[in-house]
């Protein structure tokens, strides 16, 4: 029962490094999704896909791509890293809409730019 | 603008008493609403939702949440509080309507804390 793992769990970056955060999901959902979490502004919407393919903007999606070639992997990419990015990333996945379907979260990836 | 307010970061309770968790929205129509909550250096774990009907929600380890149209408020209940429960919660609000019904609006989170 893995639900959903993110890989690394921790990294640290130097300002203008690139890397992927990887997001797989082992329970066959359509919906996928990357947040990032900051302390006192709850959870923020990155980018997030509807299904194999597709992938559409958030509510922050500034700094960062998206990929969504296989159903089970999510990946979220950044391709200049910048101190503003500090932050903890949650991949989520859910079977239906996020309107009335619980999401499943990963134990996140603690992201430090220096 | 669509929002959640979660008015306390933090509420303390001694183990036993009941606790209350509070959030308000502000969304147009009528909102799909949830509760989840999270452990240390973890991901959040899903407690309940309210889409329609029944105005009080039961979920899991016991809780509940009570909808409140009138007030545009989602409170989180338990009737006995446990040492466990000690985490962050938070309330999430859906609005209705196209490439919304793909979101989530979450607020900035509660810390709950029980005293044992």
């Amino acid at each position: 029962n893995a639900g959903v793992t993110q890989t690394p769990k921790f990294r640290v970056l130097k300002t203008g490094q690139s890397m992927t955060l990887l997001c797989a999901q082992d329970m066959n959902h359509e919906y996928m999704y990357w947040y990032r979490q900051d302390p006192g502004m709850g959870l923020r919407l990155i980018h997030y896909s509807v299904g194999e393919g597709t992938t559409a903007k958030g509510e922050v999606p500034d700094g960062y791509n998206v990929s969504r070639l296989k159903k089970q992997n999510f990946l979220l990419g950044l391709e200049s890293a910048a101190p503003s990015q500090t932050s903890v990333y949650f991949c989520a996945s859910s079977y239906g809409q996020a309107n009335n379907q619980p999401q499943h979260f990963g134990d996140g990836t603690r992201l430090s730019i220096l | 603008a669509q929002s959640v307010a979660q008015p306390e970061d933090q509420v303390n309770v001694a183990e036993g008493n009941p606790l209350t968790v509070k959030c308000t929205y502000s969304v147009s129509g009528n909102p799909y609403l949830f509760w989840y909550v999270q452990y240390p250096n973890r991901g959040l774990q899903f407690l309940l939702k309210y889409i329609t009907g029944d105005n009080l929600v039961k979920g899991s380890y016991g809780f509940e949440a009570e909808f409140n149209k009138s007030q545009t408020s989602f409170h989180l209940k338990k009737p006995s509080a446990l040492v466990s429960d000690s985490a962050l919660y938070f309330c999430a609000v859906s609005p209705l309507g196209g490439g919304a019904t793909n979101k989530l609006i979450f607020g900035t989170g509660t810390l709950l804390a029980v005293q044992p």
